[in-house]
C-alpha cells in the first residue's frame, strides 16, 4: 500500500494566486513527521516545511503552509501569492518510526507538477 | 558552500560497464543516504548510513549494487555490469540528529545505453 499518495499529477495556478497541492499518507505510528520537498528542473530536492504528528499548530513557513488535518490523515499544502519560480515538482513525505540506529527512513509520494502562469 | 556534494552530476555509460558516484554530505552531518528516482516518480531509499556503518538497505539494492562510506565523510555508490533498468537520477541526502529533515544534493543523472 502506497504510504503517501498525491493524487494531482498536475497542477496549473496564476501569478500571485494561492494553490493547495493535496497529500495523504497512510500510518500505524502516533509519532511521525511529514515534509514538503520542492524539487526544480536542475533536480535538488529542497525542503520547506515539516509537520510533527503532535504540532498542534499547523506548519508555516512564509508563503508555505501546511493545512495538517490528522484525523483524516492529510498534509496539504498551501502556497500563498505564487510566483513564476514556484513551477517546479512538489513532493509529500514522511518519516516514520526510527530506524536502525536513531534515525529515519523518510518515505516520498510521486509528487505533483505545478506550474505558476504569469 | 556547505551544501551536500554529489559528483558527477550526469553520466552516460554503456550497458555492462560499471560506474561510481560519489557523494559528499554537508560536513557535520553523520546520516547519509542514497535514493533512486525514476521519471514521474518520487525518491525510493536505497540504503542508509550512519557515520560508516550501513545500517539499512532496501530490497531495491541489488547485489550489482554497492555503497560505502569508509570513514563516516564522503559516500560511493557503485553500480556493476550497469542495465538499462538502472537509468536514473541517484540522489543523496544527510541529516545530523539535531535536524527534523534531510538535506539533498543535485543528484547524479544516470543513462545507461
Amino acid at each position: 500500500a502506497q504510504k503517501i499518495t498525491q493524487t494531482q499529477p498536475g497542477m496549473f495556478v496564476q501569478e500571485k494566486e494561492a494553490v493547495t497541492l493535496d497529500c495523504t499518507y497512510d500510518t500505524s505510528d502516533q509519532s511521525y513527521g511529514l515534509f514538503w520537498y520542492k524539487q526544480p528542473s536542475s533536480g535538488e530536492m529542497i525542503f520547506l516545511i515539516y509537520q510533527g504528528s503532535y504540532d498542534e499548530q499547523n506548519a508555516t513557513e512564509g508563503r508555505y503552509s501546511l493545512n495538517f488535518q490528522k484525523a483524516r490523515k492529510s498534509a496539504n499544502l498551501v502556497i500563498s501569492a505564487s510566483q513564476l519560480g514556484d513551477s517546479a515538482m512538489y513532493f509529500c513525505a514522511m518519516r516514520e518510526a526510527y530506524a536502525s540506529g536513531g534515525s529515519y527512513i523518510p518515505t516520498f509520494g510521486r509528487g505533483t507538477s505545478l506550474i505558476v502562469h504569469p | 558552500d556547505t551544501g551536500v556534494s554529489q559528483d558527477p552530476r550526469h553520466k552516460i555509460t554503456k550497458r555492462g560497464q560499471n560506474v561510481t558516484f560519489r557523494c559528499d554530505p554537508i560536513s557535520e552531518h553523520n546520516r547519509l543516504y542514497w535514493y533512486r528516482q525514476t521519471l514521474g516518480q518520487g525518491p525510493e531509499f536505497l540504503t542508509y548510513f550512519q557515520n560508516e556503518a550501513q545500517l539499512e538497505k532496501s530490497r531495491l539494492l541489488s547485489d550489482r549494487f554497492s555503497a560505502e562510506r569508509p570513514k563516516g565523510s564522503f559516500s560511493t555508490l557503485e553500480i556493476q555490469r550497469t542495465e538499462q533498468g538502472d537509468s536514473a537520477m541517484y540522489l543523496c541526502a544527510s541529516s545530523s540528529p539535531g535536524n527534523t529533515e534531510a538535506f539533498f544534493g543535485q543528484g547524479t543523472r544516470l543513462t545507461v545505453v
